[in-house]
This record gives C-alpha cells, sequence and structure tokens, in this order.
C-alpha cells in the first residue's frame, strides 16, 4: 500500500537559520509531489510540485526552494528563515490528478 | 485561476444534519474532490464526484454536483462530535494540480 511519510511533526527554529523538511513516499513509483503551506489555520498555498527526479515548479517566488533528488523524495528548504515562513506545511502525493491527493501528517513550523 | 470559494463557519447540532457549500469557476474539471482536516493534521480525502454525475451517495455522506451552477454541497447525515473538522473542496487544475477552498470549518454542538 501507498503511504506518505513527513517529519520532523513540529519545528520551532531561530530567524536565519536554514530549514530542510523532507518527504517521502512509499508504495509507488513516478508519483507527482507537491508541498503546500497552509497559513493560520486555513487556505492552502501551493508553494512547489514536482513530476519528476529534479523538475521544480514553483508557484510562489518567496524565500523557500524544493528538491527532488530522487523518485520518491521531496525536500523543501531555505537557507534563512525569516519569521513570515512559519506555518504548516503539508507535503502530497499524487500518480493522476483524478486520482486525488494523498497528504502528509504536515510539519508545523514556528520563527521565533 | 481558479477561484474556489467556501462559507468559513458552520455549526450543528449533534444528529442534525450539516451542508457545506462549495463554488468554484473552472468548468472543465472532471473530478471534484471534499476532504476533511481534523486539528493539527493532514488533509484526508472523504469523497469525489465525476462531473458527469449529480450526485454521489457514500453512508453519511452525499455530494451533489450542479455543474449549470458551478456548485458543489456536502452534506453529512446525523452529525457527530467527531465530524467536527476543516473541510476542502478541491478542484483539479492542469491535470497536475488542485485549486482548493478555504475551507469550512464545522463545530458540533453536542
Amino acid at each position: 500500500s501507498q503511504t506518505i511519510h513527513q517529519w520532523p511533526a513540529t519545528l520551532v527554529q531561530p530567524v536565519g537559520s536554514p530549514l530542510s523538511l523532507e518527504c517521502t513516499v512509499e508504495g509507488t513509483s513516478n508519483p507527482n509531489l507537491y508541498w503546500y503551506r497552509q497559513a493560520a489555520g486555513r487556505g492552502l498555498q501551493l508553494l512547489f510540485y514536482s513530476v519528476g527526479i529534479g523538475q521544480i515548479s514553483s508557484e510562489v517566488p518567496q524565500n523557500l526552494s524544493a528538491s527532488r533528488p530522487q523518485d520518491r523524495q521531496f525536500i523543501l528548504s531555505s537557507k534563512k528563515l525569516l519569521l513570515s515562513d512559519s506555518g504548516f506545511y503539508l507535503c502530497a502525493w499524487s500518480v493522476l490528478a483524478v486520482g486525488g491527493y494523498t497528504f502528509g501528517s504536515g510539519t508545523r513550523l514556528t520563527v521565533v | 485561476g481558479e477561484d474556489v470559494e467556501q462559507s468559513l463557519f458552520l455549526s450543528v447540532r449533534e444528529g442534525d444534519s450539516s451542508v457545506i457549500n462549495c463554488t468554484y469557476t473552472d468548468s472543465s474539471s472532471t473530478y471534484l474532490y471534499w476532504y476533511k482536516q481534523e486539528p493539527g493534521a493532514g488533509l484526508q480525502l472523504l469523497t469525489y464526484i465525476f462531473s458527469n454525475m449529480d450526485m454521489k451517495q457514500d453512508q453519511r455522506l452525499t455530494v451533489l454536483l450542479n455543474k449549470k451552477d458551478k456548485h458543489l454541497s456536502l452534506r453529512i447525515a446525523d452529525t457527530q462530535t467527531g465530524d467536527s473538522a476543516i473541510y476542502f473542496c478541491a478542484v483539479p487544475h492542469s491535470g497536475n494540480q488542485f485549486y482548493f477552498g478555504t475551507g469550512t470549518s464545522l463545530t458540533v454542538i453536542p
């Protein structure tokens, strides 16, 4: 069966520090992978998506970057965090859009 | 881009029916989805409906689709306290992405 792992679950980082959030998928090949941010417990903002290794599309210009070093691994990074980077980050995968997304359990990032 | 709108809040009494509404603008969507998010958790796929259907029932859940008006609704029968969560409708876009509504926070009053 397909599963998605996202870690860490919570993270408190100082302003200006780097960030690395990791997401891995099991039980499927060549998934589409996504990073979303949810601010204030509500709307979902698509940050990045990837249709294959090394292929990253950015939806929102910002302080963050994403990489996909392996087929089932998706990493969200920042060199220097800002206070405005705080939020709930969700990783998701799909094989086809018609199948819907499967979401990870999320990472609560607080930048202090 | 796609505009997907939902009411922000809904409160119902336990045992009553809940109806969560969603309107969208992209008429080319072939599937439409409902997700549930419990506090502090990721989104869980609840149900979906093909655009050539106008109703789908799955146990306590009923999805209604009015393509002409671009209106989607989720009805939860016999609402329970465990149904308290945020509900998102989602509309596919460009084959690889979804547009999500703003989410409706459902509060079930015992």
